[in-house]
């Protein structure tokens, strides 16, 4: 089945440092989301994202939809430490309405 | 409500226990998936709806696993004869109408099997 691979698996940085991370499939996506999941709680929806190319900001983080359209890109500026937790990516495709999910990226922010 | 409500927050049964899981989505939103997390890992899809019609339910494991909406609005998923395996968190998502609609996620309910 469709699958998405996210990297890096974990990451720890300084607060104030920018961070990066991506999502990548075999398979092509019409639409990439970007959640942010902390413990116990259900993930919550950062930035959405339907055209290929496309480049959205919400606050602090901006997100881009590849061109290839099989890969997403998740940027954080300036980590505070309430930016610690697993960030997922989701993808759909053209064959269903349901979103696959990647792994997750954990992100550790040293004060 | 103003969020996707799902309830119990936590379960724990005895191996072979029947389990029904609620959810409520947001008020007006047409379509309800239904995930299963494992530790350590990412969301894995279940089965959706499309006000009361399941439309895909190629993400249930087993025939163990049934989920309904009856009224087009509440859901429950019911895991029969539950297993160790079947211990995780199960996540509730609505969306508005609309074929690429952001899911917006409740807090799940933690499964332990015993």
């Amino acid at each position: 089945g469709q699958q998405l691979n996210q990297s890096p698996q974990s990451m720890f940085i300084q607060e104030g440092e920018d961070v990066s991370m991506n999502c990548t499939s075999s398979s092509i996506f019409n639409t990439w989301l970007w959640y942010k999941q902390d413990p116990g709680e259900g993930p919550v929806l950062l930035i959405a994202l339907y055209k290929a190319g496309e480049l959205t900001s919400n606050g602090r983080l901006t997100a881009q939809f590849g061109i290839t359209r099989k890969d997403s890109f998740l940027n954080i500026s300036a980590s505070i430490p309430s930016d610690v937790g697993i960030y997922f990516c989701a993808g759909q495709s053209n064959y269903g309405q349901n979103f696959v999910f990647g792994p997750g990226t954990r992100l550790s922010v040293l004060p | 409500g103003a969020g996707v409500s799902q309830s119990p927050r936590y379960k724990v049964a005895k191996r072979g226990q029947d389990v029904a899981l609620r959810c409520d989505p947001i008020s007006g939103h047409v379509s309800l998936f239904w995930y299963q997390q494992a530790l350590g890992q990412g969301p894995e899809f279940l089965t959706y709806f499309q006000n009361e019609a399941q439309l895909d339910k190629s993400g249930l494991p087993s025939d163990r696993f049934f989920a309904e909406r009856p009224e087009g609005s509440v859901s429950t998923l019911k895991i029969q004869r539950t297993q160790q395996e079947d211990s995780a968190v199960y996540l509730c998502a609505s969306s508005q109408q609309g074929w690429d609609s952001p899911l917006h996620f409740g807090n799940g309910t933690r499964l332990t099997v015993t």
